[in-house]
């Protein structure tokens, strides 16, 4: 089966740095990279994804970043704000068949004003 | 739209005694997955159901654990009997379709005692 391994499991910057997040995968049939975050006793939510026909995606402050060939993807986040501050998980959906979804172990991301 | 709805949301039993969790997913989405989020980790995928189908069950603990999608619609996961690392938050999302965008419910947190 897959596996997700995701680094740093903590992160802590100051408010207007930037913040990388990085996630690794084992199943070259994995083509869907979603990134979620979750606050604190609050549910999971999107916040950007990827499919491996792209190398790149951005949404204002945030873009992600995949290497198919290393079978590597990264969250980056810039000018970080006290309200980036969550849990952020990694997913890989492997494909053929089932879609079934993995996902890292999460990173605790702490931004100081 | 509504999100996915689930209930109750915190549960205390005693080991050996049994629980059940239910999802009311998103009207229209056909792909219904339930998660066990250990403190500290990353949602563990433990079935998923497309309509009224099983996808995948591997991590699910079949001994004790099992699950539902009666008409396509609604979810049940139930344990019996619980054990003390049963203790987590049971997590369910449903998506339009395999490799969609999850949305995830409130969750139920359950402490085994």
């Amino acid at each position: 089966g897959e596996n997700v391994e995701q680094h740093p499991s903590t992160l802590s910057v100051q408010e207007g740095d930037s913040a990388v997040i990085k996630c690794t995968y084992s199943d070259s049939a994995s083509n869907y990279f979603p990134w979620y975050k979750q606050e604190l006793g609050k549910r999971p939510q999107l916040i950007i994804d990827i499919r491996s026909n792209v190398g790149e995606k951005k949404d204002q402050r945030i873009a992600v970043t995949l290497n198919k060939t290393a079978k590597h993807f990264s969250l980056h986040i810039t000018e970080t704000q006290p309200e980036d501050s969550a849990v952020y998980f990694c997913a890989a959906i492997q494909s053929g068949g089932s879609y079934i979804p993995t996902f890292g172990r999460g990173t605790s991301l702490i931004v100081h004003p | 739209e509504a999100g996915v709805a689930q209930s109750p949301r915190y549960k205390i039993i005693e080991k050996r005694q049994s629980v059940a969790f239910w999802c009311n997913p998103i009207s229209g989405h056909a792909t219904l997955y339930w998660y066990q989020q250990i403190l500290g980790q990353g949602p563990k995928l433990l079935i998923q159901f497309q309509n009224n189908g099983v996808v995948d069950d591997s991590q699910l603990p079949k001994d004790r654990f099992s699950a539902e999608r009666l008409k396509g619609v609604d979810s049940t996961l139930k344990i019996q009997p619980a054990k003390l690392e049963d203790s987590a938050v049971y997590l369910c999302a449903s998506s339009l379709g395999e490799q969609e965008t999850q949305y995830f419910g409130p969750g139920t947190r359950l402490l085994v005692l």
